[in-house]
């Protein structure tokens, strides 16, 4: 069964503080992709990384796609409250249109 | 471009009735998967269609149970519902061949009471 575990669970910070959100996996995917879904509404598309060691940034948000396609991070430079959500992170089953998620990182930014 | 939509965006329903819910794809998108959202389960996927054709199906009993129309709009059914059927119902849809990368509705938030 293909799994993705998502560290840590919760995230409380103050503005300004830096964080990183982990995405682990003992599978291998084609690709992963980030999403972030606020209270009430359907999840965001952020990004999707696809090669082993890729690097994408997106503003202040970095992710990184591990080399081995197991693993990705994301990490947020000076957080804003704007930041807020639950961070999400994808990556596609062996069947396709079947995206496996992660539980999720609840963030929250206090002003 | 337009969004994905989902109608409605809240259902209040009693155990044992049947609900139907509504998804308009990006326009162009061919592929349309659902999802059911819980907060102790996270995301689960529903099924997916392609063409007016289911191709995959998550691990879910019959009762629940969808269609494609030509024009790529999906619809979802659930029948006889139960109590732990109350969660957020999310369509995502994708281009063909990128099921990968899918965009997502807001949700249909059913309620079971």
């Amino acid at each position: 069964t293909q799994l993705l575990e998502q560290s840590p669970q919760f995230l409380s910070i103050q503005e300004g503080e830096n964080l990183t959100v982990y995405c682990n996996s003992s599978s291998v995917f084609s690709s992963l992709q980030w999403y972030r879904q606020e209270p009430g509404e359907g999840p965001v598309l952020l990004v999707t990384v696809v090669t082993g060691g890729e690097v994408k940034k997106l503003k202040r948000l970095t992710f990184q796609f591990g080399d081995a396609r197991k693993d990705s991070s994301l990490h947020i430079t000076a957080a804003q409250p704007g930041d807020t959500g639950l961070y999400l992170c994808a990556g596609e089953g062996r069947s396709q249109g079947n995206l496996i998620f992660g539980k999720g990182t609840k963030l929250s930014v206090k002003p | 471009k337009a969004g994905v939509t989902q109608t409605p965006r809240y259902l209040i329903k009693t155990r044992g009735q049947q609900v139907t819910l509504s998804c308009s794809p990006i326009s162009g998108h061919r592929s349309v998967s659902w999802y059911q959202q819980t907060p102790g389960q996270g995301l689960q996927f529903l099924f997916e269609y392609f063409s007016e054709t289911q191709r995959n199906k998550g691990n879910f009993p019959g009762r629940f149970s969808g269609r494609q129309f030509s024009n790529s709009r999906s619809e979802m059914n659930v029948s006889t519902l139960e109590l732990g059927d109350s969660a957020l119902y999310l369509c995502a849809s994708s281009w063909p061949g990128l099921t990968d990368t899918q965009y997502f509705g807001p949700g249909t938030r059913l309620t079971v009471l």
